[in-house]
């Protein structure tokens, strides 16, 4: 099952510069899509979402992209800071499917001071 | 800040064993859900609770597995007869709406031997 796909399994990046995750899905019906920050020994925590019918929602130093022509997404974080260090998932759902989130492999990213 | 518990954090079990992970969501929440990831994989959904039944199901969640909400506080997912790739970290999130906002807990880290 391959619907969510997060094709860089990590990155590294300076603090202060821009981080940009990314996320490719397959299915069409998805209506809604977040972004989950999880650190080791931790649950995932929800970071941003969006939905199918917006093309950017911002919260802060977090801001999603929607492309629904390309099913690209992408999560820009700026500046960055040590403590963004973590794994990021792209996650999906589509209406009437119980909630249902479908998850990407994750990207782990790399702070550096 | 409300937050979803689970306990054990860690369980050991010998194969066919039963096991019941247990989770206390978040109090107002109406949805319930599991999900876990096995080592090095995505994080996959196994089933979504709402009104004392299963509103959505995974493959996975086949016969071995069973949801319950005894009480109005606990929501507890249980392995019939455990296998060695049931091997995994599970973890149960609620929400209000039903909607893509969950919730997750900490996890239980299952190991199967």
């Amino acid at each position: 099952d391959q619907q969510v796909k997060q094709n860089s399994p990590s990155l590294s990046v300076q603090e202060g510069r821009i981080s940009i995750l990314n996320c490719d899905y397959t299915n069409s019906m998805f209506d809604y899509f977040l972004w989950y920050k999880k650190y080791p020994a931790e649950g995932p925590t929800f970071l941003i979402s969006i939905s199918s019918i917006k093309d950017k929602n911002e919260d802060g130093r977090f801001t999603v992209f929607l492309n629904k022509s390309a099913k690209h997404l992408s999560l820009h974080i700026v500046p960055s800071q040590p403590g963004d260090s973590a794994v990021y998932f792209c996650a999906a759902s589509a209406v009437n499917q119980g909630g249902k989130l479908i998850f990407g492999q994750g990207t782990e990213l790399s702070v550096k001071p | 800040e409300p937050e979803v518990t689970q306990t054990p954090s860690h369980q050991v079990t010998q194969m066919g064993q039963e096991v019941i992970l247990r989770c206390v969501p978040i109090s107002n929440h109406l949805y319930f859900y599991w999900y876990r990831q096995i080592l090095g994989q995505k994080v996959e959904f196994l089933v979504s609770f709402y009104n004392n039944e299963i509103s959505e199901k995974s493959e996975i969640f086949d016969d071995q597995f069973s949801v319950e909400r005894p009480d109005g506080s606990n929501f507890t997912l249980k392995i019939r007869s455990t296998k060695l790739e049931d091997s995994a970290m599970y973890f149960c999130a609620s929400s209000w709406t039903g909607g893509p906002g969950q919730y997750f807990g900490p996890g239980t880290r299952l190991t199967v031997t």
